[in-house]
């Protein structure tokens, strides 16, 4: 059972590049979000999905976009990729919003030069 | 808006010792609290959840408490061990999403 499992692991852009982070899920649940942390800030929720064709934004959803073609996946489109999307961007899925479990992908080490 | 908060922001403490983390939230209309553990470099692993209408969960030397009314919530760690060490996370669930405290960085000295 894979769980949660987010594509690349590292990646090295340059500022105003464009890339899509993957994340899939094979726990057949219906929500998903993406996270992303940084250093004293915990992690802030960028855009979460209720169901395949419903999205819906987060806290902090400028530059991001996302969509929800099928249950299993969930990319993250960085626009034109900024030195402030630096971070650390994690995807969980979960049977709802409220839980009652969220499962967690490995994450993926952005840097913005 | 939900602001979760978790006192201590690290703590380190020897090999044996019994600890407590805590984790405080400013809203009570919550579905549940999970608390995580974060290795370096690593992803979130669920540790316990407790339901909102439980007062505690406990899977081996872990047990965490929630009380509603009050905000808060402990994370028990019995007989701590090396291999503890790691960052401890709390979260809750409200609405659409998970709120998530800046968590508490545990060393366990052997």
């Amino acid at each position: 059972n894979a769980g949660v499992t987010q594509t690349p692991k590292f990646q090295v852009l340059k500022t105003g590049q464009s890339m899509t982070l993957q994340c899939a899920q094979d726990m057949n649940h219906e929500y998903m979000s993406w996270y992303r942390q940084d250093p004293g800030m915990g992690l802030r929720l960028i855009h979460y999905s209720v169901g395949a064709g419903i999205t819906d934004q987060g806290e902090v959803p400028n530059g991001y976009n996302v969509s929800r073609s099928t249950t299993e996946d969930f990319p993250l489109r960085l626009l034109s990729a900024a030195p402030s999307q630096t971070s650390v961007y994690f995807c969980a899925s979960s049977y709802g919003p409220g839980g009652p479990e969220a499962f967690f992908g490995q994450g993926t080490r952005l840097t913005v030069v | 808006k939900q602001e979760v908060t978790q006192i201590p922001a690290a703590l380190s403490v020897p090999e044996g010792e019994n600890l407590v983390l805590n984790c405080s939230f400013t809203d009570s209309a919550i579905y549940n609290l999970q608390w995580f553990r974060q290795d370096p470099g690593k992803g979130l692993t669920s540790l316990l959840l407790i339901q909102s209408s439980q007062r505690e969960q406990t899977s081996g030397r872990l047990n965490a408490s929630l009380d509603k009314s009050s905000g808060r919530s402990t994370l028990y760690i019995a007989a701590s061990q090396p291999g503890d060490s790691a960052t401890y996370l709390c979260a809750v669930s409200e609405g659409n999403q998970f709120y998530f405290g800046t968590g508490t960085s545990l060393t366990v000295i052997p």
